[in-house]
């Protein structure tokens, strides 16, 4: 089975401080990147997502870095807040025929205040 | 409407009960999905449905038998449940069966006593 790494597998920032979680692939087949956060007891929601053609995505505090070369992307909240402490989840997938996702162990965050 | 709705929120249940998990979206979705998420674990596929037909079966164990009986709806039929089915159940539907756009439910939180 095609797998996506994650880490770290749990992550305390301070307010005000930079959270970067990297994700690795080994599917090329792949070409969709979804970034999810989850509160406890809710499920995943779509924090930002990126295809393979843009090295950089940019929403708000969260950025998603890729580089195709190496199979990487990452998460990157700046100016991080209490209220980010969640589980992030990278993903991938392929937007091609029949898909699904493939998630990573996620990422347990939490800011301090 | 933008939102999967899953009832109950919470379900407790014997052994020897049946009881079914209810999903239902209008967002003209015709890709649902349902997983199963342990705690501090990334959600696990189980069933994909596509245009009302089950595509995907992850090797589920009988015990679990899903149900789609329109577009909108998915349900999830429980019966002789174990102690290690105890989950949160997750419900999601994207546009179509690509592994892209996905949304999340809040689930159902499932314990089997």
């Amino acid at each position: 089975q095609q797998q996506v790494k994650q880490s770290p597998q749990s992550l305390i920032v301070q307010k005000g401080g930079i959270s970067i979680i990297n994700c690795a692939y080994e599917n090329t087949a792949f070409d969709y990147f979804p970034w999810y956060q989850q509160f406890p007891g809710k499920g995943p929601a779509l924090l930002i997502a990126i295809r393979p053609d843009v090295s950089e995505k940019k929403e708000g505090r969260f950025t998603i870095s890729f580089n195709k070369s190496a199979k990487q992307f990452s998460l990157h909240i700046m100016d991080s807040q209490p209220g980010d402490s969640a589980t992030y989840f990278c993903a991938a997938s392929s937007t091609s025929g029949y898909s699904t996702l493939t998630f990573g162990k996620g990422t347990m965050l939490l800011v301090s205040p | 409407d933008t939102e999967v709705t899953q009832t109950p929120k919470h379900l407790v249940m014997g052994m020897t009960n049946k009881k079914s998990l209810k999903c239902e979206q209008h967002m003209g979705h015709r890709a649902m999905y349902w997983y199963k998420q342990k705690a501090k674990k990334p959600p696990e596929l189980m069933f994909v449905y596509s245009y009302e037909k089950l595509s995907i079966n992850e090797s589920v164990p009988s015990r679990f038998s899903p149900e789609c009986p329109n577009s909108s709806l998915l349900n999830l039929h429980l019966h002789a449940l174990q102690p290690e089915d105890s989950a949160l159940y997750l419900c999601a539907s994207s546009q179509d069966h690509g592994g892209y756009g996905y949304t999340f439910g809040s689930g159902t939180r499932l314990t089997v006593v």
